[in-house]
């Protein structure tokens, strides 16, 4: 059981390149997140899906998109990537069901945008 | 507008010693906390959570208390250990609001050394 994996773990651009995060788990978790986190700004929610086919736009949707073809695997689609998206981006599930059950995070992945 | 607070960017405290750990929310829809452990290069971890309608909850060494009229929870390591240094990350979520219950808003977490 390897919970949420993400990959790549590093990545660097340069402004304007496009790349995809893909994030799996292996839980059969209903819910998906994807996160940024920057210095001194903690976790903020970029999209999330509800279940397979499904997304909706976070805090900071802006520049990225997301898609969830099938219910273990969470993309998150940067298509010209800016200085700005320099970041680690996290990914996260969680059951359905119950609002009180936590998110459990993968372990992250280091992008940087020349 | 920052909706949850965790004003202290850092703590230091001595190995053996309690831990307390705040946070400040200003939302007064969330109904459950939930605070997450971060050590570097690694995602964050599940911890502890509490609901609204407790004013405590205990899991071994941790502790998180709730105040709603102040708004205020606040996480307690006792003993603490240099094992709990890392960063502290407090969230909040909505759990019977529709597409809000979906989410969690977190604070921008406190780092926590244990100096054995």
């Amino acid at each position: 059981n390897a919970g949420v994996t993400q990959t790549p773990k590093f990545r660097v651009l340069k402004t304007g390149q496009s790349m995809t995060l893909l994030c799996a788990q292996d839980m059969n978790h209903e819910y998906m997140y994807w996160y940024r986190q920057d210095p001194g700004m903690g976790l903020r929610l970029i999209h999330y899906s509800v279940g397979e086919g499904t997304t909706a736009k976070g805090e900071v949707p802006d520049g990225y998109n997301v898609s969830r073809l099938k219910k273990q695997n969470f993309l998150l689609g940067l298509e010209s990537a800016a200085p700005s998206q320099t970041s680690v981006y996290f990914c996260a599930s969680r059951l359905s069901g119950s609002s009180y059950n936590e998110q459990f995070f993968g372990p992250g992945t280091r992008l940087t945008v020349l | 507008d920052q909706q949850v607070k965790q004003n202290s960017p850092s703590l230091s405290v001595q190995e053996g010693r309690i831990s307390i750990l705040n946070c400040d929310y200003t939302n007064s829809m969330f109904d459950y906390f939930l605070w997450y452990k971060k050590y570097p290069a690694e995602g964050p971890t599940f911890l502890i959570s509490i609901s609204s309608i407790k004013d405590k909850n205990e899991d071994g060494r941790f502790t998180v208390f709730l105040n709603k009229s102040a708004k205020h929870l606040s996480l307690h390591i006792v003993p603490s250990q240099p094992g709990d240094s890392a960063v502290y990350f407090c969230a909040a979520g909505r759990a019977y609001s529709g597409a809000g219950s979906y989410q969690l808003t977190f604070g921008k977490g406190t780092k926590l050394s244990v100096i054995p």
